[in-house]
């Protein structure tokens, strides 16, 4: 079966950075895309970042973009995002999230189960 | 990018009512829009995409309609595990999200 496991929780302190990964299974890697979404405490879902598991090829949101890096590892069917100058204001839940397709333009069926990064001094 | 605009942000309802969530895209979509469910503490799961197709396993009360830049949600007869926090979702040009409908008691 589809799953997608995330690094467990995480806590930095502003101005560190924090690398969350995404281990896929269960179907084949490089078929479908994989999206990452920030939820804030009682917030609601924003969308980050997607990379194409297929070429690589990236796209951010312009609020991240000088600060969100989404890197895979496809002989290990893992996915990363890197987010740099953290802030008090991105503690949140981070999810990645499987793309139906192979392409960024389809929504998201699987989801991982989250990760808390806390931003903290 | 493509702003979307939930309404309403809550919605107070009884089980059995019948529950319409609305969603207005900020440009003309292609159907590229999708509805998720979200339960507290959980991962969103997705409910309908390219705006009436139903997701795995999710039942028929659940439907969605609409095109070009408004679109609904319906709930046709709603279920105690219903309560939860739904999402609209464009991906004609990556992702945009709703702020959200929180259906409550």
């Amino acid at each position: 079966q589809v799953q997608l496991v995330q690094t467990g929780a995480e806590v930095r302190e502003p101005g560190a950075s924090v690398k969350v990964s995404c281990k896929a299974s269960g179907y084949t890697f490089s078929s479908h895309g994989i999206h990452w979404v920030r939820q804030a405490p009682g917030q609601g879902l924003e969308w980050m970042a997607w990379i194409s598991t297929h070429n690589g090829k990236t796209k951010s949101t312009l609020r991240f973009q000088d600060r969100v890096t989404v890197t895979t590892d496809s002989s290990s069917g893992t996915v990363y995002m890197e987010l740099r100058s953290l802030r008090s204001d991105d503690t949140a839940v981070f999810y990645c999230v499987r793309a139906a397709a192979r392409y960024a333009t389809s929504p998201g069926d699987f989801w991982g189960q989250g990760t808390l990064v806390t931003v903290s001094s | 990018d493509i702003q979307m605009t939930q309404s309403p942000s809550i919605l107070s309802a009884s089980v059995g009512d019948r529950v319409t969530i609305t969603c207005r895209a900020s440009q003309r979509l292609t159907s590229w829009l999708a509805w998720y469910q979200q339960k507290p503490g959980k991962a969103p799961k997705l409910l309908i995409y390219q705006t009436s197709s139903l997701g795995s396993g999710v039942p028929s009360r659940f439907s969605g309609s609409g095109s070009g830049t408004e679109f609904t949600l319906t709930i046709s007869s709603l279920q105690p595990d219903d309560f939860a926090t739904y999402y609209c979702q464009q991906y004609d040009d990556y992702w945009t999200f709703g702020q959200g409908t929180r259906v409550e008691i």
